[in-house]
């Protein structure tokens, strides 16, 4: 089974662009979560979409927003970068059901490495 | 507040030593703990998991750790340490009703000199 699939692998935006990175999650994965890796604040949760629908949020400003397709597929988008947007996006799929936390078992895919000058 | 200290920015170990890693937590429920392992330029790969029961719990890799409530410790360990497992180590807490939302640490790097 293929992993989790994230392109492009590395991106560099300039200040004020907008930009979307996309996730495939692992075949009949439904959960798909984002995360923001940086040196100073580490590993920070976005959110997560399930089935189509966002069901978690973290503190992250309007800025940042998601989509997921009916394959699962996912997409996050940032507009009006900011230097301080310069990050590893990591995301994380996860097979658990409705009934089920989907955080008992994620896996992560290599991450977009998204520098903003 | 919610959150997951780890006090070791950087470790360095030789081979064949033990390690361990030191993880706290604060968090207002019942926890799930995990740890993960980040190798350079990667994503993060599961190591292991505690829900609840058998307080030591074995992961992948010979790495095991041990909860204490008491604490609020989740300590991972390893008997010896083998020059591959130099990476970066996570320690996570959530909760059942958290979905995809874990919080980490702000990791521990492994050294190991040969």
């Amino acid at each position: 089974k293929a992993g989790v699939t994230q392109t492009p692998r590395y991106l560099i935006k300039t200040r004020g662009q907008q930009v979307t990175l996309s996730c495939s999650p692992i075949s009949g994965h439904r959960s798909v979560s984002w995360y923001q890796q940086t040196p100073g604040q580490g590993l920070q949760f976005l959110f997560e979409y399930f089935s189509e629908t966002q069901r978690n949020k973290g503190n992250f400003p309007g800025r940042f927003s998601g989509r997921q397709f009916s394959n699962s597929r996912s997409e996050m988008n940032v507009s009006t970068l900011e230097l301080g947007d310069s990050a590893l996006y990591l995301c994380a799929s996860s097979p658990a059901g409705r009934g089920s936390s989907t955080n008992e078992k994620l896996f992560f895919g290599s991450g977009t490495q998204l520098s903003v000058l | 507040a919610q959150s997951v200290t780890q006090p070791d920015i950087h470790i360095t170990v030789s081979e064949g030593a033990s390690l361990e890693l030191r993880c706290n937590y604060s968090y207002g429920a019942t926890p799930y703990l995990f740890w993960y392992v980040q190798s350079p330029g990667q994503g993060l790969q599961l190591l292991l998991k505690y829900f609840s029961g058998d307080t030591l719990v074995q992961g992948i890799k010979g790495f095991e750790a041990e909860f204490k409530r008491s604490q609020s410790s989740f300590n991972l360990r390893k008997p010896s340490v083998h020059w591959s497992d130099a990476a970066e180590y996570f320690c996570a807490v959530g909760a059942y009703n958290q979905g995809g939302k874990l919080i980490f640490g702000q990791g521990t790097e492994l050294s190991v000199k040969p």
